[in-house]
C-alpha cells in the first residue's frame, strides 16, 4: 500500500482557509515536506518540518505534525486563486533517495 | 526559480527512439535525482547520483540510464522508447549532507515533458 497518503481533491472558496492532510506510515520519518506543483510546472518546495517539531508557520502557511498519529497537515490561510495547484506531501529519513511522495492533493480555489 | 535547470522543456519523439534529458543542479549541490511523473504512476524515484557516483536506484527501467559528469550536471538517457514512457521527467538536486534539514532538502527543476508517439 501507499506509504504516504493524501486525499486527491480539495475545493475551497477564495478567502477561506485550506487544510490539506497527509498521513504516513514510517515512524522513523525524519523530514517532512510540502511541495506545490502548478499546472505545467515543476515541484516547488513550499515548506518543511523536522520530526521533532510540532508546528511551523511561514506567512500564510502553517504546518502541523502529529508524530504519534503520523499525520501532517498544511493550512493555507486566506486562500487565493493563485494557490490552485497540486500539493504533494513527502517524507524521508536521512536518505533522499528514499523520499516518498503522496499522490498529491489537487486544490481548487473558487472565486 | 529553484536553481535546477532542465532541458529540453518539451520533447516529442517516436517509439523506438532514444532521447537524452539534461540537468544542471543548483550551485553547490552534489546530489542529483531523477524522477518520473506520470498520470497512472504518480511521482516515481528513478536514480540518484552523488558527486559523479551512482548512489541509489529506484524504479528505473533497464532501457534508461543516467550519469553525472565532473561538472555535476547530469543526463538521463531513455532508449527504445515506448508509448508508456510519455511522462514528465524531473531532475532535482540537494547538498545531501545527511543529518541536517537543509542538507536533505531537495529542489526540483521545471521538468522535461516527453511525449512518445
Amino acid at each position: 500500500g501507499e506509504d504516504v497518503e493524501q486525499s486527491l481533491f480539495l475545493s475551497v472558496r477564495e478567502g477561506d482557509s485550506s487544510v490539506i492532510n497527509c498521513t504516513y506510515t514510517d515512524s522513523s520519518s525524519t523530514y517532512l515536506y510540502w511541495y506545490k506543483q502548478e499546472p505545467g510546472a515543476g515541484l516547488q518546495l513550499l515548506t518543511y518540518i523536522f520530526s521533532n517539531m510540532d508546528m511551523k508557520q511561514d506567512q500564510r502557511l502553517t504546518v502541523l505534525l502529529n508524530k504519534k498519529d503520523k499525520h501532517l497537515s498544511l493550512r493555507i490561510a486566506d486562500t487565493q486563486t493563485g494557490d490552485s495547484a497540486i500539493y504533494f506531501c513527502a517524507e524521508t529519513q536521512s536518505n533522499n533517495n528514499d523520499m516518498r511522495f503522496g499522490a498529491g492533493t489537487r486544490l481548487t480555489v473558487k472565486p | 526559480d529553484s536553481g535546477v535547470t532542465q532541458t529540453p522543456k518539451h520533447l516529442i519523439t517516436a517509439t523506438g527512439q532514444r532521447v537524452t534529458l539534461r540537468c544542471s543542479p543548483r550551485s553547490g549541490d552534489l546530489s542529483v535525482y531523477w524522477y518520473q511523473q506520470s498520470l497512472d504512476q504518480g511521482l516515481q524515484f528513478l536514480i540518484q547520483y552523488y558527486n559523479g557516483e551512482e548512489r541509489a536506484k529506484g524504479n528505473i527501467l533497464e532501457r534508461f540510464s543516467a550519469q553525472q559528469f565532473p561538472d555535476l550536471h547530469s543526463e538521463l538517457n531513455l532508449s527504445s522508447l515506448e508509448l508508456g514512457d510519455s511522462a514528465l521527467y524531473f531532475c532535482a538536486s540537494s547538498v545531501d549532507f545527511p543529518g541536517t534539514l537543509s542538507g536533505n532538502t531537495i529542489y526540483f527543476g521545471e521538468g522535461s515533458w516527453l511525449t512518445v508517439v
